[in-house]
């Protein structure tokens, strides 16, 4: 079982709030990545990191931000929550030099925003 | 642009069967090619990685073949199991660091009795 924990599961807002997705991981994994998949659709990258201060973002322009201040943390912002960001977050980590070049993922953060 | 096709449409197979499920891509000289297994609601689960390199990798019931040449991976379940039902995720790895996978949408196994 991979250590990488979100939070919340679920969450149902209104527009307009600002939220922030939690996602920690206990293997001290450098790499840390933020994917949005919609349903029966593909993942896509929005935002990942190497380490400490360090953040860049994904393929998939996103209007969320996120912070990487301890290497086990990597939240993820959104600063006015809309109907359009309604999907499912799913944060991911790595070693950096993997054999397998492996992603763990966390069991995902589903948003709705009415 | 870069294009990863995994078959929509679900593939439904019988217990005992071999379930093959194909994942071709175009635009895409991927150093690395890994398979995940997702579950509905959760995130996906590695299975096997295969490099440019190799043509085959095997994991217990679990095959992948990659044919660079074709642009095709192929990814063989033997002696499937209801167990083994869910989606199966190609993703594509360029750089070989897995920094920036790009993934298939994905093809949906159902295993019956």
């Amino acid at each position: 079982e991979a250590d990488i924990y979100q939070t919340p599961r679920y969450l149902v807002i209104g527009t307009g709030k600002k939220i922030t997705l939690e996602c920690s991981q206990t293997m001290g994994h450098d790499k840390m990545y933020w994917y949005q998949q919609d349903p029966g659709m593909e993942l896509h990258l929005i935002h990942y990191s190497y380490g400490v201060n360090s953040t860049e973002k994904g393929d998939l322009s996103s209007e969320s931000t996120v912070s990487r201040i301890r290497t086990e943390h990597f939240p993820l912002t959104l600063e006015s929550a809309r109907p359009s960001h309604t999907s499912q977050y799913l944060c991911a980590s790595s070693f950096p030099q993997s054999i397998t070049g492996e992603l763990f993922f966390g069991e995902g953060s589903r948003l709705t925003v009415l | 642009s870069q294009k990863i096709e995994q078959n929509s449409e679900a593939l439904n197979i019988q217990e005992g069967k071999t379930a093959t499920l194909t994942c071709n891509y175009t635009n895409y000289s991927p150093a690395y090619l890994q398979w995940y297994r997702q579950d509905p609601g959760r995130g996906p689960v590695f299975l096997l990685l295969i490099r440019e390199n190799e043509k085959e990798k095997r994991k217990e019931r679990l095959k992948v073949t990659f044919d660079t040449t074709l642009k095709q991976s192929l990814f063989h379940i033997t002696a499937s199991q209801p167990a083994d039902s869910a989606t199966y995720l190609c993703a594509l790895d360029p750089t070989g660091t897995a920094s920036k996978l790009t993934f298939g949408t994905g093809t949906r196994l159902q295993v019956t009795l």
